[in-house]
């Protein structure tokens, strides 16, 4: 139990599908954080909420859209993808975000193939 | 700007042999450092950190030193085991997280 849950664990879907992931945290946590992982790149980090609010977006292209609806949750929606968007969809929280001492709490992930 | 390269894998180990995972980084201000874990199929978890210059960061048998004057923070273990079979980022964190690309390590019986 990693504090962190994130559902599902893996998905497969079409180019024309829509479909969210899901993060989950009970640490009571104000920032939390999408992040991509690809093989042999460094973590991308997508989105950063802070007290609900969106404080950074990294350049993300649209077909991924974020949602916090409480410091407890937050949403990754995912329509039109391509191939390349395959990869480990990561969400982590953090106390909060100006606190540079803390590292992050990771869940699992969601292994995401578009097909 | 802020960066962090780690050694490239994979290192391969045999049980109870010593590891060294090489990790410099490039940081403006004073960052704090940090060594993640990932096992198979898991999100990262927090190994150990180091908050400023000389601490030494330490968990699970694993240590590493924040150095300011070669700009390291290299993690080592005296003698791995199987079960540290993972993959180990090395991480800053500035504004935000910087992490590097990973090493893979399999340590065998």
């Amino acid at each position: 139990e990693t504090g962190v849950t994130q559902t599902p664990r893996h998905l497969v879907m079409g180019m024309t599908n829509k479909k969210s992931l899901k993060c989950e945290q009970h640490l009571g946590h104000n920032a939390m954080y999408w992040y991509k992982q690809s093989a042999k790149k460094p973590l991308e980090l997508m989105f950063v909420y802070s007290l609900e609010e969106r404080v950074e977006n990294n350049s993300v292209p649209s077909r991924f859209s974020p949602e916090c609806p409480n410091s407890s949750h937050l949403f990754l929606h995912l329509h039109t993808l391509q191939p390349e968007d395959s990869a480990l969809y990561l969400c982590a929280s953090s106390q909060d975000q100006i606190e540079l001492n803390y590292g992050y709490t990771f869940g699992s992930g969601t292994r995401l193939t578009v097909v | 700007g802020n960066s962090v390269t780690q050694m490239e894998g994979p290192v391969t180990l045999s049980e109870e042999a010593f590891l060294t995972i090489n990790c410099t980084y490039t940081a403006t201000g004073y960052p704090s450092l940090f060594w993640y874990v990932q096992y198979p199929g898991e999100g990262l978890q927090l190994l150990l950190k180091a908050t400023k210059a000389d601490d030494k960061g330490s968990n699970k048998g694993f240590e590493a030193t924040y150095r300011k004057e070669t700009t390291s923070f290299h993690l080592e273990k005296g003698s791995v085991q199987v079960s540290d079979s993972a993959v180990y980022f090395c991480a800053l964190r500035g504004n935000q997280f910087y992490f590097g690309t990973g090493t893979s390590l399999t340590v065998i019986p």
